[in-house]
C-alpha cells in the first residue's frame, strides 16, 4: 500500500518568508508525528496529533512554527517569518495508534537563503 | 532526561566482515526501542522493534538485541547494499509525558566495501 507522502520534496525559501509543508499519512493510521533533522543528527521530535489535535506540541521550536491536521488525515506544518537557521530536513511520521511503530515519509528539505 | 548515544558514529567494513552498533539509552520506562535504517536523501525506513530485555529479533543478515541498558545491532557478513546510517529510537513508557514521540540517536553511518 502507500506509505506516508511528503510535498514538496525541497523547498527554498528567502529569510522572512512563510512556508508550508504538507504530510499526507497512511491510511487509517490516527496518529501523526513531525520531526526535524539537521545535518549529521537523529530526528527531533516537534508536534504529536491523534486525530484532529495536537495532543503534543512540546517540541515546537517557538510560536513561528504551527501545524494542523483539521480532518484528521492530512497535516500541515507551517511556519512563519523564516530564519536560516530553520534549514533542515522535515520527517513526517504516521502510526496506528500513540504507541504504535511510526512509518516516515521521505521529508521535505528546506533551504532558507 | 531521556537520551540515546550510539556507537561508533562511523564504521568502514569489507564485505562480509561481520560488526556490531551499539545503542545506549536513558529513559525513564522503556515502552519500546526502534531500530530504523535511512538511506541518503531519505526518510528513516523501519527496521524493528524491541520491548523487553532479552528479546533478540533478526531479518536477513541483521539481528537486534536488547539488554536494560543497551542495544546491539549485529551485522552478519554485510554486503555494499548494507551502507547506510542506522538509527536508533527510545520511545518513553512514562504516559505522563510525550504520547509516543521518538528519542533518536544520532546514528551510525555504516559504509560496506566490495
Amino acid at each position: 500500500g502507500a506509505g506516508v507522502s511528503q510535498t514538496p520534496s525541497n523547498k527554498v525559501t528567502e529569510k522572512g518568508k512563510y512556508v508550508e509543508l504538507r504530510c499526507d499519512p497512511i491510511s487509517g493510521h490516527t496518529a501523526l508525528y513531525w520531526y526535524r533533522q539537521s545535518l549529521g543528527q537523529g530526528p527531533e521530535f516537534l508536534i504529536y496529533f491523534q486525530g484532529t489535535g495536537a495532543a503534543d506540541d512540546s517540541g515546537l521550536p517557538n510560536d513561528r512554527f504551527f501545524a494542523v491536521r483539521p480532518e484528521g488525515s492530512v497535516s500541515t506544518l507551517k511556519i512563519q517569518r523564516t530564519e536560516r537557521g530553520d534549514s533542515a530536513v522535515y520527517l513526517c511520521a504516521s502510526s496506528f495508534g500513540p504507541r504504535e511503530t511510526q512509518y516516515f515519509g521521505p521529508g521535505t528539505r528546506l533551504l532558507v537563503l | 532526561e531521556d537520551q540515546v548515544t550510539q556507537s561508533p558514529e562511523a564504521l568502514r567494513l569489507q564485505e562480509g566482515e561481520s560488526s556490531s552498533l551499539n545503542c545506549s539509552y536513558t529513559v525513564s520506562g522503556l515502552r519500546g526501542l526502534f531500530w530504523y535504517r535511512q538511506d541518503p536523501g531519505k526518510g528513516p525506513e523501519f527496521l524493528f522493534t524491541l520491548y523487553s530485555a532479552g528479546e533478540e529479533k533478526e531479518k536477513e543478515r541483521l539481528k537486534a538485541t536488547l539488554t536494560k541498558k543497551e542495544s546491539f545491532l549485529h551485522i552478519t557478513a554485510p554486503k555494499p547494499e548494507d551502507s547506510a546510517t542506522y538509527l536508533c529510537a527510545v520511545q518513553d513508557g512514562d504516559y505522563g509525558g510525550s504520547q509516543g514521540n521518538l528519542i533518536f540517536g544520532k546514528g551510525t553511518k555504516l559504509s560496506v566495501k566490495p
